[in-house]
């Protein structure tokens, strides 16, 4: 089975900083990658995923996300932040061979002004 | 496209009833739906997984018979938490999935539960 570690549980940013968010991961076999904000009392809205291709990889709100298969990692970046990107980031793996899905813990994005 | 609704989007109820939370994917038939219970402050715990026309298959450590899981279409499915109690309360997440083998999973907007 495959597992995610997000190495900060909290991340204090000002505005307009950039920040990274760091993820890694382990499996045994091939998998997708998936970054999921989260805003309070909602659900999962994706941001980005790596399913092949460019290691680095682009998703909505100016976010990015490089697939380090050496180093089993998967950091989110974005270099300039926003108030309004402040929320609960959640670093998930998927086995290429069925659709189970795990999440990492979350790391609680604050953006301060 | 690909809009997961979940109903309701809160719920109070008391000690010792049952409710139930309906998962819809609005505008595409899920073969495979899935539960998540999130903890305040904590990630998502994968509680079961249901496939259409069968029996949901659950995670260790999630009693089933306390919760309830139906897919009787291939566009709802849904959660009874039966005798609910206080340690119960939770925000309950549900995902839906094109096929039982296709990675990408759309998640409805969540039900947070509160037993009082």
């Amino acid at each position: 089975a495959q597992s995610v570690t997000q190495l900060d549980s909290q991340v204090p940013v000002f505005e307009e900083a950039p920040v990274e968010l760091r993820c890694n991961y382990s499996s045994s076999v091939s998998v997708y990658l998936f970054w999921y904000v989260q805003y309070p009392n909602q659900g999962l809205q994706l941001l980005l995923k790596y399913l092949s291709g460019s290691t680095l990889v682009k998703g909505i709100n100016g976010f990015e996300a490089e697939f380090n298969k050496s180093q089993t990692s998967f950091h989110l970046r974005k270099p300039s932040v926003h108030i309004s990107d402040t929320a609960e980031y959640f670093c998930a793996v998927s086995s290429r061979w069925d659709n189970d899905m795990r999440f990492g813990a979350g790391t609680r994005l604050t953006v301060k002004p | 496209g690909a809009v997961v609704s979940q109903h309701p989007s809160r719920v109070i109820c008391k000690s010792g009833t049952s409710v139930k939370i309906e998962c819809r994917s609005l505008d595409f038939q899920a073969t495979t739906m899935f539960w998540y219970r999130q903890f305040p402050k904590k990630s998502l715990m994968l509680m079961a997984t249901s496939n259409e026309g069968s029996k949901a298959t659950y995670e260790q450590g999630v009693e089933k018979d306390k919760f309830l899981i139906n897919h009787a279409s291939l566009t709802l499915s849904t959660l009874t938490v039966t005798s609910a109690h206080p340690e119960d309360s939770s925000f309950y997440i549900c995902s839906a999935s094109l096929t039982t083998t296709s990675y990408e999973q759309y998640f409805g907007p969540g039900t947070r539960l509160t037993v009082t």
